[in-house]
């Protein structure tokens, strides 16, 4: 049963271009979404996170947008970087870090290249 | 930068065997997990801990699977009596509750022969 799914297992990207990376899920109560960065033989990174009462959050190059309807998020990288080559898994928890239900669920992961 | 450690990178036990994956988890977090990612397969949460007891566990949290915080800085996993589909990367992870996700461990391979 995968309640968060990436649906494209990679993407290529040209540098300086815009990386988008595409996330939906299927449980409603899913409150708190996070993405995550890994690189081989190392554990995931977090990246940016949003909650439910959001649509957007921004950090730096790093845009996640929530679309709560369509049970959907995106990714979106500006400029892309050769560095931002790596997997991202899209994650998701019924409530954020701490609270009773911080049980994150992983998504299978998107591998980005960005070429230079 | 803070960052979470864990011990052995790489651990290989035969079949039938107990082990124990350790963690030290960044010393002002509360929440501690463990997560696994079996070879080519998503990162699958197995088990969440605070206050010193179990919060929340997934089905593969059998009870062949146990946690502990011996002594206030480790966090251990043990196993105890491997199968050869426990071999995955097995990554530690602790946070202090805020909204900036978890911090990862570099992960431990164990490897079930």
């Amino acid at each position: 049963d995968q309640q968060v799914k990436q649906n494209s297992p990679s993407l290529s990207v040209q540098e300086g271009r815009i990386s988008i990376l595409n996330c939906d899920y299927t449980n409603s109560m899913f409150d708190y979404f996070l993405w995550y960065k890994k690189y081989p033989a190392e554990g995931p990174t977090f990246l940016i996170s949003i909650s439910s009462i959001k649509d957007k959050n921004e950090d730096g190059r790093f845009t996640v947008f929530l679309n709560k309807s369509a049970k959907h998020l995106s990714l979106h990288i500006v400029p892309s970087q050769p560095g931002d080559s790596a997997v991202y898994f899209c994650a998701a928890s019924e409530g954020s870090p701490g609270t009773s239900y911080d049980k994150v669920i992983f998504g299978p992961g998107t591998s980005l290249s960005v070429i230079p | 930068e803070p960052e979470v450690t864990q011990t052995p990178s790489h651990q290989v036990t035969q079949m039938g065997q107990e082990v124990i994956l350790r963690c030290v988890p960044i010393s002002n977090h509360l929440y501690f997990y463990w997560y696994r990612q079996i070879l080519g397969q998503k990162v699958e949460f197995l088990v969440s801990f605070y206050n010193n007891e179990i919060s929340e566990k997934s089905e593969i949290f059998d009870d062949q699977f146990s946690v502990e915080r011996p002594d206030g800085s480790n966090f251990t996993l043990k196993i105890r009596s491997t199968k050869l589909e426990d071999s995955a990367m097995y990554f530690c992870a602790s946070s202090g509750g805020t909204d900036y996700g978890y911090t990862f461990g570099s992960g431990t391979r164990l490897t079930v022969v």
